[in-house]
């Protein structure tokens, strides 16, 4: 069954430094997402992409992220200068559809921030 | 904005015995979603409705679509030590396609 990944699954970084997570969605789907979750709290929306550009982003995705589909697979989040704030569990989910179709999520990349 | 609640926040329960909790919204949602979360894993989807009053098992899991489109329910049946885990709903925001997480129930069995 087809599945949703992303690397790496745990990146440990120095505030201040730039990072970039990789997803590589499900083939055929079209929409793509990223979602936060602090340690202990619920899953948060960050960005949501479709046909190459933001559709829907949260006040949490503020100047220091970045989204971008480099090629035909990969989806990337930049943070550009980390706090600590930012450690937390990242997401990606992508669907066919969009809006009510189910998204379907891959296993997540730690970050944790010193 | 719109918020989903979830009941209990955590539960302790016997091998074998059945499990029921609730989420609740004060604004409609038209689809509700029930995900899995292991620890150190991304959401798993279980069960997902589309209609009010929507009635619809998965193997254990059974979960329904409350009719004022405000609520819904998962039950487990016979649980098993593999059910540990954070149980959230979640539904898409109104005109958008970003997905709104509950608060989560996180479920321990004890054999």
């Amino acid at each position: 069954e087809p599945e949703v990944t992303q690397t790496p699954s745990h990146q440990v970084t120095q505030m201040g430094q730039e990072v970039i997570l990789r997803c590589v969605p499900i083939s055929n789907h079209l929409y793509f997402y990223w979602y936060r979750q602090i340690l202990g709290q619920k899953v948060e929306f960050l960005v949501s992409f479709y046909n190459n550009e933001i559709s829907e982003k949260s006040e949490i995705f503020d100047d220091q992220f970045s989204v971008e589909r480099p090629d035909g697979s990969n989806f990337t989040l930049k943070i550009r200068s980390t706090k600590l704030e930012d450690s937390a569990m990242y997401f990606c989910a992508s669907n066919t559809g969009g809006h009510e179709d189910t998204q379907y999520f891959g296993p997540g990349t730690r970050l944790t921030v010193l | 904005g719109q918020q989903l609640n979830q009941s209990p926040q955590s539960m302790f329960i016997q091998e074998g015995e059945d499990v029921s909790m609730n989420c609740t919204s004060s604004s409609i949602f038209n689809t509700w979603l029930w995900y899995k979360q292991d620890p150190g894993e991304g959401p798993v989807l279980l069960i997902a409705l589309y209609k009010a009053g929507e009635l619809t098992s998965n193997g254990r899991l059974t979960a329904q679509f409350g009719i004022t489109r405000k609520d819904s329910f998962l039950n487990i049946s016979a649980s098993i030590p593999s059910d540990v885990g954070i149980y959230f709903c979640a539904g898409p925001s109104r005109d958008t396609d970003k997905l709104i997480f509950g608060t989560g129930t996180r479920l321990q069995v004890f054999p």
